[in-house]
This record gives structure tokens, C-alpha cells and sequence, in this order.
């Protein structure tokens, strides 16, 4: 399974753009980047996934370079509910996913 | 939240004692999943299962079993519990979404060994 190494923590204002990248140097052609987010005393939440270029939904974008050995979470214009720890997990899909979570990103929005 | 339960949500036990949390789903995924999250260390796979019956282990698996003997329901034993098992365990079961999967997970099991 591809290793993926996050920043420990990000600070941010309320109202900025926010970019997390994950870098997963071994990525496998047959392995999809997700992205989920946790909040204190919950379970972990699915944003978004992607397999290259760009991926977009309500909540987030996601953008894979060519070469897939990185990636890049964007939350735009960030509010304090968005204060949480993100995971990047990097691993194939279709079969039970041994994927592993990491300790995360941990961001905290101040206004 | 893809109709997952977990129980109890608190528990605290002895060392040495046997402990059984329960996973409950009503969306008849066919993977399931049991975590463990301590301070530090993010999510770490205890087990999983990928059909009635048919398990697997995790990257910390020693001390814990498993069983799945109908869809919906998975099962997660500490044979003698100790201490350094005190910790919050969520279960996760995993649907196609897009080409890709994703987990959904429960609320969580806070388990406290003394």
C-alpha cells in the first residue's frame, strides 16, 4: 500500500482558501486518493476522491498532477466548523480496502 | 451515516475480561471494518470482512477476533482485555461511490480498561 505523508497541522482565518497536498511517492496504477475529515469524539467523514486531474464537489476540490505522486485537498473560503483533522488515504478500491489513516492533518480556522 | 450502529457506546471493564462490541448495519454492505484510534497513532485497522464469514486481519489484530455470521451485524472481541486496549474503536462499513469506494463510519465505542 502506498505511503502517504500529510503536514501535521495547518492554521488558517476564516474565509481563506486552504490547501492540504499529500505526497504518495508509491502510488499504484490501480489505487484511488480519498480524502476524509474528523471531527472530536466522531467517526471519520468521506469529502472527496479522485483518481487524476481534478475533482470537484460541494464541499471541496480535489487536484492530482499527472504524474499522481501527489495531491492536493482545496477547501475554499474555510469557516471554524471546518476546525478538523484530514486524512489522506491512498489505496485501490473494488476489494475490501486494507487503506491506512495516519495521524492527519490537523486544521485549525480562527477568525 | 449508511444505517450503521455501534454498542455499546461506553464501556469500562476490568483487565482480564472478556468484551464484545458490536457493529450494526442496515444497508447490506458487503465490507466491513473495525478501527482503533488512540492519541497519536490516527485509525489503525484492527480487522475486516468482505462477506459472512470470510475475515481478515488488520495492522493490529493480536488481541482482537472477530466474527460475521449474518451481513449486518459485525463483531469485535478482546478475549482478556488489558489495558493498553483502552481505547475509542469505530466500525465502517464501505459502498461504491463513482468508480471508487468509500467508508462510512459509525459513532464510535469508548472503551476504558482499568
Amino acid at each position: 500500500l502506498a505511503k502517504t505523508t500529510q503536514p501535521i497541522s495547518m492554521d488558517s482565518y476564516e474565509g481563506q482558501e486552504v490547501n492540504i497536498t499529500c505526497s504518495h511517492n508509491n502510488i499504484a496504477t490501480n489505487d484511488y486518493i480519498t480524502w476524509y475529515q474528523q471531527f472530536p469524539s466522531q467517526g471519520p467523514r468521506f469529502i472527496i476522491q479522485g483518481y487524476k486531474t481534478k475533482v470537484t464537489n460541494e464541499v471541496a476540490s480535489l487536484f492530482i498532477p499527472a504524474d499522481r505522486k501527489s495531491s492536493t485537498l482545496s477547501l475554499p473560503r474555510v469557516s471554524l466548523s471546518d476546525t478538523a483533522v484530514y486524512y489522506c488515504l491512498v489505496g485501490p478500491t473494488g476489494t475490501a480496502s486494507k487503506l491506512t489513516f495516519g495521524t492527519g492533518t490537523r486544521l485549525q480556522v480562527t477568525l | 451515516d449508511a444505517g450503521i450502529t455501534q454498542s455499546p457506546r461506553h464501556k469500562v471493564t476490568e483487565t482480564g475480561t472478556p468484551v464484545t462490541l458490536r457493529c450494526h448495519q442496515t444497508e447490506n454492505h458487503r465490507y466491513m471494518y473495525w478501527y482503533r484510534q488512540d492519541p497519536g497513532h490516527g485509525l489503525r485497522l484492527i480487522h475486516y470482512s468482505y462477506g459472512v464469514k470470510d475475515t481478515d486481519k488488520g495492522e493490529v489484530s493480536d488481541g482482537y477476533s472477530v466474527s460475521r455470521s449474518k451481513t449486518e451485524d459485525f463483531l469485535l472481541t478482546l478475549e482478556s482485555a488489558t489495558s493498553s486496549q483502552t481505547s475509542v474503536y469505530f466500525c465502517a462499513v464501505e459502498r461504491s461511490a463513482g468508480g471508487g469506494n468509500e467508508q462510512f463510519f459509525g459513532p464510535g465505542t469508548r472503551l476504558t480498561v482499568l
